[in-house]
């Protein structure tokens, strides 16, 4: 079945450190490709997505590129700040499966200043 | 625009012990999902309506979770009875998705159970 595949955490950094966080998948079909932020002590929330091969996503200074021919969705910020701290999370939704998402694992974020 | 509520926040029984969540979904969303996010991992999908009808319940433990969503509106999740296995963050989700167009999906603050 389709699955999503992150890099393992804790990652810390340094402020104004870059950011990369990796991202493989496994589907069937041409999923829809999503990163969600879930920040201490609140929801989940979609922070960029990518619904077709060699689009870009990008939002607050993220970017993740879709990879058809790498199934990568990788997550990159070339500065990161203290308020970036929380837990990403890489999904991806097949439009055969109802438009569900299935998650990573998720991986930890810590910057200190 | 007010996001998904759920209630409560948190949650304590014991073993064998029954429980329930609500949800309210974003006003005019259609579809509503529940994940259950055991500590460490992802959340994964436990049901999905769309409207009061059920679209996908296939990886729902159906021997001791049941869900509703009377009207089309708020949802109920129940557990009965929980056992060890069942503590998790329990999410609801909804999105204003028409057939065949996969939307953004706005989650809730969660239910933290802890069974004992």
């Amino acid at each position: 079945g389709d699955s999503v595949t992150q890099m393992e955490g804790p990652v810390t950094l340094s402020e104004e450190a870059f950011l990369t966080i990796n991202c493989t998948y496994t589907a069937t079909g041409y999923p829809s490709l999503f990163w969600y932020v879930q920040y201490p002590g609140e929801g989940l929330q979609l922070l960029l997505k990518a619904t077709k091969a060699d689009d870009k996503g990008s939002n607050k200074g993220f970017e993740a590129t879709y990879r058809k021919e790498t199934t990568s969705f990788h997550l990159e910020k070339g500065s990161v700040q203290v308020s970036d701290s929380a837990v990403y999370f890489c999904a991806l939704s097949d439009r055969g499966s109802q438009g569900n998402l299935i998650f990573g694992k998720g991986t930890k974020l810590s910057v200190k200043p | 625009e007010a996001g998904v509520a759920q209630s409560p926040r948190y949650k304590i029984i014991e073993k064998r012990q029954s429980v329930a969540f609500w949800c309210n979904p974003i006003s005019g969303h259609a579809t509503l999902y529940w994940y259950q996010q055991i500590l460490g991992q992802g959340p994964k999908l436990l049901i999905q309506f769309q409207n009061n009808g059920v679209v996908d319940d296939s990886q729902l433990p159906k021997d001791r979770f049941s869900a509703e969503r009377l009207k089309g509106v708020d949802s109920t999740l129940k557990i009965q009875p929980a056992k060890l296995e069942d503590s998790a963050v329990y999410l609801c989700a909804s999105t204003l998705r028409d057939r065949g167009n996969v939307g953004e999906q706005f989650f809730g603050p969660g239910t933290r159970l802890t069974v004992l």
